[in-house]
């Protein structure tokens, strides 16, 4: 059984630069949520998605974008990268009832620089 | 809004002990999910216990157990007979279980090192 898995592990990127984070869920799951992990810190809630629409969303600027695809796949894209940006990136799957916990993948380590 | 508390940056227990991991939350809603997360070096984050608000007995995984006190606020988690596997970042979480609730507040976790 597959778990969550996300790509790529690192990345460098220079401020100012656009990225693109990508997530596959748990098979069986339909939902996607995304969570920046500062160093030192929990993690904070981005957005949800669901039936390729985002359901829920965190106090984060419009510079976080995101997209579900048929597969249930994700992406997070952020742009105008700043400096604290820099973080852990991590994409979790659900259910779409929201009865059940979420199951995290290995994150992307995002560095701005 | 609500709010996930753990008061305790650092922790650290002798292989084979006990040891209890503090969590206070904020809400004003009734039901609810909390939920034990590991985070070893390797960065994945995993489900060590869940607890749903209604259920008034404690939940149980191995050796991981949980002090749920609704009315406290409080979920703390106690790990027994620790091993070195053990070591990892802690952290509590919350999620709602209204209609609309689907994220996990967390909080700033605990380092929890183990010593042979």
């Amino acid at each position: 059984d597959a778990g969550v898995t996300q790509s790529p592990t690192h990345l460098i990127k220079t401020r100012g630069q656009q990225v693109t984070l990508r997530c596959s869920p748990k098979s069986g799951h339909d939902t996607v949520s995304w969570y920046q992990q500062a160093l030192g810190q929990g993690p904070q809630f981005i957005f949800q998605y669901y039936e390729e629409e985002e359901r829920q969303r965190g106090n984060f600027p419009d510079r976080f974008s995101g997209h579900q695809f048929p597969n249930y796949s994700s992406e997070l894209n952020v742009n105008a990268l700043l400096l604290g940006d820099s973080a852990l990136y991590l994409c979790a799957s659900s259910l779409a009832d929201g009865t059940y916990e979420q199951y995290f993948g290995p994150g992307t380590r995002l560095t701005v620089t | 809004a609500q709010t996930v508390t753990q008061s305790q940056p650092e922790m650290s227990v002798q292989e084979a002990e006990t040891v209890t991991l503090s969590c206070t939350y904020d809400t004003s809603e009734s039901d609810y999910y909390l939920f034990w997360y590991k985070q070893p070096p390797s960065r994945q984050m995993i489900l060590v216990i869940r607890q749903e608000a209604y259920k008034q007995q404690n939940a149980t995984e191995n050796r991981f157990s949980v002090n749920f006190q609704k009315a406290a606020k409080s979920f703390s988690l106690k790990i027994s007979d620790s091993q070195l596997g053990d070591a990892a970042m802690y952290f509590c979480a919350y999620k709602g279980a209204g209609a609309g609730s689907y994220q996990l507040t967390f909080g700033k976790g605990t380092k929890l090192s183990v010593i042979p």
